[in-house]
């Protein structure tokens, strides 16, 4: 079975560039997550697609973050304009969305490695 | 105050030790998550628990809800077991969603 895709693996802008991070979750999983993760810390939840709706998004900054999964499949994060503080491993997640179908495991791709300079 | 909180936050220790990495939550879940991350690497969910204790090859996780505290070991460690070990939690209700905690950086020396 195919994990969940990320790309690019690693990105250095500087800041006030744009950046977009593409993700393809496991095939059939309803939900997606994308996730922040600044160095030294756990995971922040940034957005939470079901299917192609947004069920969560109260964390991110939506005046520079905006993230979409218009056919409920892959989905794209940006950043614009990007700021020294973005600089952290954007991870992207999925999982069945069903307590009942899979304990609800949940499954993360690789990450995408952002620096701004 | 993070609702999850792990200790300790960096480990180091000789091949062969047996090693326990603890997690202590504040809320009410409807299961708990261990994960390992490595470095320049994703995410990879090791355990899931809602209740009792799960095995897996070196590795067992356990949970005591009425203490709100679980733990992970590793025994027989090795090298390879250096990573990140991060402990997560999902609240009733909303179970897609996870409450990280900050994670505890493990080394181990051959």
């Amino acid at each position: 079975e195919a994990g969940v895709a990320q790309s690019p693996r690693y990105k250095i802008i500087e800041k006030r560039q744009s950046v977009a991070f593409w993700c393809n979750p496991i095939s059939g999983h309803a939900t997606l997550y994308w996730y922040q993760q600044i160095l030294g810390q756990g995971p922040k939840l940034l957005i939470q697609f079901q299917n192609n709706g947004v069920v969560d998004d109260s964390q991110l900054p939506k005046d520079r973050f905006s993230a979409e999964r218009l056919k409920g499949v892959d989905s794209t994060l940006k950043i614009q304009p990007a700021k020294l503080e973005d600089s952290a491993v954007y991870l992207c997640a999925s999982s069945p969305g069903s307590w009942e179908l899979s304990g609800n495991t949940i499954y993360f791709g690789e990450g995408s490695w952002l620096t701004v300079v | 105050k993070n609702e999850v909180e792990q200790s300790p936050q960096n480990l180091t220790a000789q091949e062969g030790e047996f090693i326990t990495i603890n997690c202590s939550y504040s809320v009410g879940i409807s299961a708990l998550h261990w994960l390992q991350q490595h470095p320049g690497g994703g995410i990879v969910s090791l355990f899931m628990l809602s209740s009792g204790k799960k095995k897996h090859g070196r590795l067992i996780a356990t949970i005591n809800i009425q203490e709100k505290h679980s733990s992970l070991h590793i025994t027989a460690s090795h090298p390879r077991d250096s990573a990140v070990y991060i402990c997560a939690v999902s609240k009733p209700y909303n179970t897609d969603k996870l409450i990280f905690g900050t994670g505890t950086r493990l080394q181990v020396f051959p």
